[in-house]
């Protein structure tokens, strides 16, 4: 199993529509999740955090985390052409030293007008 | 904000030539990261430092070593270049703590 897994996609969703990703991960003792977003031919950014059960709002993002069930939520509100990129997951290893992330292998995300 | 800069953006060597990649951070980072990226095969990580002169094998060490003189500097040798090392090569910083990385904007290595 791996330590953390994402669906890889292509996830097609219509412009204004709310494009759902999930994640889960195997370590019980991870304590805080990341969603990166990579355009193509760039770097990732840094999106979302959440270190909480529960929902995180900030602007169109609302991440959901569940630690009972391991798995970690992005929803993408009101999509738009722009969102159309892959969706990477992080989790830190909580035993690793120097701070190593775990990565999902990411989701594609296509926005379609 | 966070700003990891990568030296170069692309970069063309040759087979066999010792290729260094540089990556500086401004935030007093502890943590400093080098990836690699390729279609279908995610993020791979080559090596990581967690303090001056301290660093450690990440899974793909191979063919790579990793210098940090200073806090906000990490380097990335590629000691004899091949093929098979060309790649997106990533740079990455994080403080201590269960926090985000933060990323360069990558350099786009080819080895012919």
């Amino acid at each position: 199993q791996k330590e953390v897994e994402q669906n890889s996609g292509p996830l097609s969703v219509p412009e204004g529509a709310i494009a759902s990703l999930n994640c889960t991960y195997s370590d019980r003792g991870s304590q805080s999740f990341f969603w990166y977003r990579q355009y193509s031919g760039k770097s990732p950014e840094l999106i979302m955090f959440i270190y909480s059960n529960g929902d995180k709002e900030d602007g169109r993002f609302t991440a959901q985390l569940n630690k009972a069930s391991q798995y970690v939520s992005l929803l993408i509100r009101d999509s738009q052409p722009s969102d159309s990129a892959t969706y990477l997951c992080a989790v830190p290893q909580p035993k690793a030293a120097g701070n190593k992330l775990t990565f999902g292998g990411g989701t594609r995300v296509l926005v379609k007008p | 904000d966070v700003k990891v800069t990568q030296s170069s953006r692309y970069l063309v060597k040759r087979t066999g030539e010792k290729v260094f990649l540089e990556c500086v951070q401004d935030m007093d980072h502890e943590n400093m990261f080098w990836y690699r990226q390729d279609p279908g095969l995610g993020l791979r990580l080559i090596y990581f430092s967690y303090d001056v002169k301290m660093k450690e094998k990440g899974d793909i060490p191979e063919g790579y070593s990793v210098s940090r003189e200073k806090k906000e500097r990490f380097s990335l040798i590629l000691e004899s270049a091949s093929t098979n090392q060309t790649s997106m090569y990533l740079c990455a910083s994080s403080n201590q703590g269960y926090q985000p990385q933060h990323f360069g904007d990558g350099t786009r290595l080819s080895i012919l």
